[in-house]
């Protein structure tokens, strides 16, 4: 399996312009996530899907976020519109279950806002 | 609320030295830990996984140990090398993941 695939990998936008991030998680994984990583706070979970539904969405900052799963190969996390402040490097991750598995994570998508 | 706290944040240790990285955690009910590691402008690579019913988990050089009942793992890394060199994550794993902020660690050849 060629793991969790992120695009783009790097992504400059100007403020006020809509970013699309999209992931394709492991083949057969239940678990999707996404997740921010910014050097002050760390890596924060913004929202998961389970069987391609919206299980908790309490990360997401604002509205300007939103995510979807059209169906269990693709994932797209929407941000609309950018500001400066939601530079940071975005993360796919996905899990065959979280009982008994672990976490498998894309490359990530290195997202500059200017 | 699960929280996560990882000792030290850095650290620098010459080559061949033996390691220990910490990692608590506030709630005791959780699913699995995993440790992973970060090189930088990278993503994470998956190092050990241990379960909740596991007490530790060993790969090549690598050993980690979970105690539930305290809220801690540690990470130990034998014979130090140069390549080692990376931030280390702990994640704990319930319904969804916590990490910690993570040890930058500095392998001086």
């Amino acid at each position: 399996d060629a793991g969790v695939i992120q695009s783009p990998r790097h992504e400059v936008t100007e403020m006020g312009q809509e970013v699309t991030l999209r992931c394709k998680p492991i083949s057969g994984h239940d678990y999707l996530f996404w997740y921010r990583q910014t050097m002050m706070r760390g890596l924060e979970l913004l929202i998961y899907f389970n069987n391609n539904v919206p299980i908790d969405d309490s990360g997401m900052p604002e509205d300007r976020f939103s995510a979807k799963m059209p169906n269990a190969s693709f994932s797209t996390l929407k941000i609309q519109p950018s500001e400066p402040r939601d530079s940071a490097v975005y993360f796919c991750a996905s899990s065959l279950s979280t009982v008994n598995y672990g976490y498998t994570f894309g490359s990530g998508t290195r997202l500059t806002v200017v | 609320k699960q929280e996560v706290t990882q000792i030290p944040a850095a650290l620098s240790v010459p080559e061949g030295e033996n390691l220990v990285l910490n990692c608590s955690f506030t709630d005791s009910a959780i699913y699995n830990l995993q440790w992973f590691r970060q090189d930088p402008g990278k993503g994470l690579t998956s190092l050990l996984l241990i379960q909740s019913s596991q007490r530790e988990q060993t790969s090549g050089r690598l050993n980690a140990s979970l105690d539930k009942s305290s809220g801690r793992s540690t990470l130990y890394i034998a014979a130090s090398q140069p390549g080692d060199s990376a931030t280390y994550l702990c994640a704990v794993i319930y319904q969804k993941v916590t990490f910690g902020i993570g040890t930058k660690l500095q392998v001086i050849p």
